[in-house]
């Protein structure tokens, strides 16, 4: 089916573990993005990436890494996991670089760090 | 810099009562305002947009917004909701720059009595 969709939509793991939540767009859009969802914070930028193989920080990117080889893919790795790292995960897309362009959402992955 | 507040983490309100979610923001640069709905479980999707055409944007389920520059506001109304209209809702702000990030307010969680 087109869209974006995010693999795992729930994960456990414990503090220390290496975790990788993986994000796919069909649309071929140039931008995508990883949020972290938080009570009482919204969604905050974790890290963007412009096009394959450019990626650059958002508000709160330590603790984690990504990469994108593929313009369809946009993994997120959490290179040691903490409880603070707890969190629902959103990735999304948009087609341009300007700030009227939607970005369309993925269904989320639910991480629980123990 | 770019801030979004939300007024009111919960808002309930009565079936086929007005809703009012209040929006305020601030940018340094002309905004533009994205209102976003998300259901239990998914991902956020676009109710409506602001891009400097025009201050009134009608969006999908009934849903419209006024920009009012003077007040900084962007807030999202319905004549009457109804009990699907239960979700949480997102201001959010993008300048007009190259990069479209996009900042979010800390979200308002609608509920509709019977």
């Amino acid at each position: 089916d087109a869209g974006i969709t995010q693999s795992p939509r729930y994960k456990i793991t414990e503090t220390g573990r290496q975790v990788t939540l993986m994000c796919h767009q069909t649309w071929s859009h140039s931008y995508m993005f990883w949020y972290r969802q938080d009570l009482g914070h919204g969604l905050r930028l974790i890290y963007y990436s412009a096009a394959a193989d450019i990626t650059d920080k958002g508000e709160v990117p330590d603790g984690y890494v990504v990469s994108r080889s593929k313009t369809e893919n946009f993994p997120l790795t959490l290179e040691s996991a903490t409880r603070s790292q707890t969190s629902v995960y959103f990735c999304a897309s948009s087609e341009g670089d300007r700030g009227r362009e939607t970005q369309y959402f993925g269904p989320g992955t639910r991480l629980l760090v123990l | 810099a770019q801030s979004v507040t939300q007024l009111g983490s919960h808002v309930s309100v009565s079936e086929g009562a007005l809703v009012l979610l209040r929006c305020n923001y601030s940018s340094s640069v002309p905004p533009y305002l994205f209102w976003y709905v998300q259901y239990p479980n998914q991902g956020l999707q676009l109710l409506l947009k602001y891009t400097s055409a025009a201050t009134l944007v009608k969006g999908i389920n009934g849903f419209e917004a006024e920009f009012k520059k003077s007040e900084t506001s962007f807030h999202l109304t319905k004549p009457s909701a109804h009990m699907s209209d239960a979700a949480e809702y997102f201001c959010a702000v993008s300048g007009n720059n190259a990069g479209n990030m996009l900042t979010f307010g800390g979200g308002t969680r609608l509920m509709v009595k019977p």
